[in-house]
C-alpha cells in the first residue's frame, strides 16, 4: 500500500514560469490537503480537497495560484508566473473519507520548489 | 488566524533526560489531536494521537496529555535520544469537518 506520492521532489523554475506540482492520496483516501512550508517557518494550510471540489481554500494565495483534485488522477497544485518568493517546500497530506472518525492525515515527502 | 500555537520554536534537551513539548488551542470544538515529527528534507511523520475525551495516551517513549479546561496539549519523550532531534508539529481535527489544523513547530535538539 503505497503511501502519499509527490513529484517531482525537486523543481527549479525561473521567474515568470509555472510550476505544477502533482499529489497522489493513499489508496482508499479521498481528502488531500496541500501545506507549504518557507524556510524557518512551520507548516502553512493552504487547499482542502475532495475528488472534484475544493472544500477550503482559504490558505490559497489570491492571485497566481491554484489547485485541483480530479476524479481521475492526482491532485495539481499550479503556480503560474513564479516568483523568488514561491521557494518553498510544498507538502501534499492525505485522509480517509469525512465520516471517518480520528484519523490522522498522512504526508507525501515533499516537492522542493526553488525558484531562480 | 492561528488555532494551533506552539510558543517554543525550539528546545534543547540533554540524552537521557526528558523532553517537554507544548501546544495550545483556540477552538474548543477540536475532538482530535496528533503529533508529528519531521525530519530535514521529508514529509511530516506521523508520531502519536489522542481523542478529546481521553486526557493521555502512551506508547513508549511518547506520552501525550490533553488538558481540554485549559486548551493544552503536551508531548512527553522520556527518555529522549539523539534521534529524537527533529521538529515537532502539534495538529488538531474538526472530526465533522475533517480539516487538520498545524502549529507552527518546535525543533528539539537531543544533545549526546
Amino acid at each position: 500500500n503505497a503511501g502519499v506520492m509527490q513529484n517531482p521532489r525537486h523543481l527549479v523554475r525561473r521567474r515568470g514560469q509555472e510550476a505544477r506540482l502533482r499529489c497522489s492520496p493513499m489508496k482508499g483516501h479521498s481528502h488531500v490537503y496541500w501545506y507549504r512550508q518557507l524556510p524557518e517557518e512551520g507548516l502553512k494550510f493552504m487547499v482542502y480537497l475532495q475528488k472534484e471540489n475544493i472544500i477550503d481554500e482559504s490558505g490559497m494565495p489570491k492571485e497566481r495560484f491554484s489547485a485541483e483534485f480530479p476524479k481521475e488522477g492526482p491532485s495539481i497544485l499550479r503556480i503560474q508566473q513564479v516568483v523568488r518568493g514561491d521557494s518553498a517546500a510544498y507538502f501534499c497530506a492525505s485522509s480517509p473519507p469525512y465520516g471517518q472518525l480520528n484519523t490522522e492525515a498522512f504526508f507525501g515527502q515533499g516537492t522542493r520548489l526553488t525558484v531562480v | 488566524d492561528q488555532q494551533v500555537k506552539q510558543n517554543s520554536p525550539s528546545l534543547s534537551v540533554q540524552e537521557g533526560r526528558i523532553s517537554i513539548l507544548n501546544c495550545d488551542y483556540t477552538n474548543s470544538m477540536f475532538d482530535y489531536f496528533l503529533w508529528y515529527k519531521k525530519y530535514p528534507a521529508e514529509g511530516p511523520t506521523f508520531l502519536i494521537s489522542i481523542s478529546s475525551i481521553k486526557d493521555k495516551n502512551e506508547d513508549g517513549r511518547f506520552t501525550v496529555f490533553l488538558n481540554k479546561s485549559a486548551k493544552h496539549l503536551s508531548l512527553h519523550i522520556v527518555p529522549s535520544q539523539p534521534g529524537d532531534s527533529a521538529v515537532y508539529f502539534c495538529a488538531a481535527r474538526l472530526n465533522n469537518f475533517n480539516k487538520f489544523y498545524f502549529g507552527s513547530g518546535t525543533k528539539l535538539n537531543v544533545k549526546p
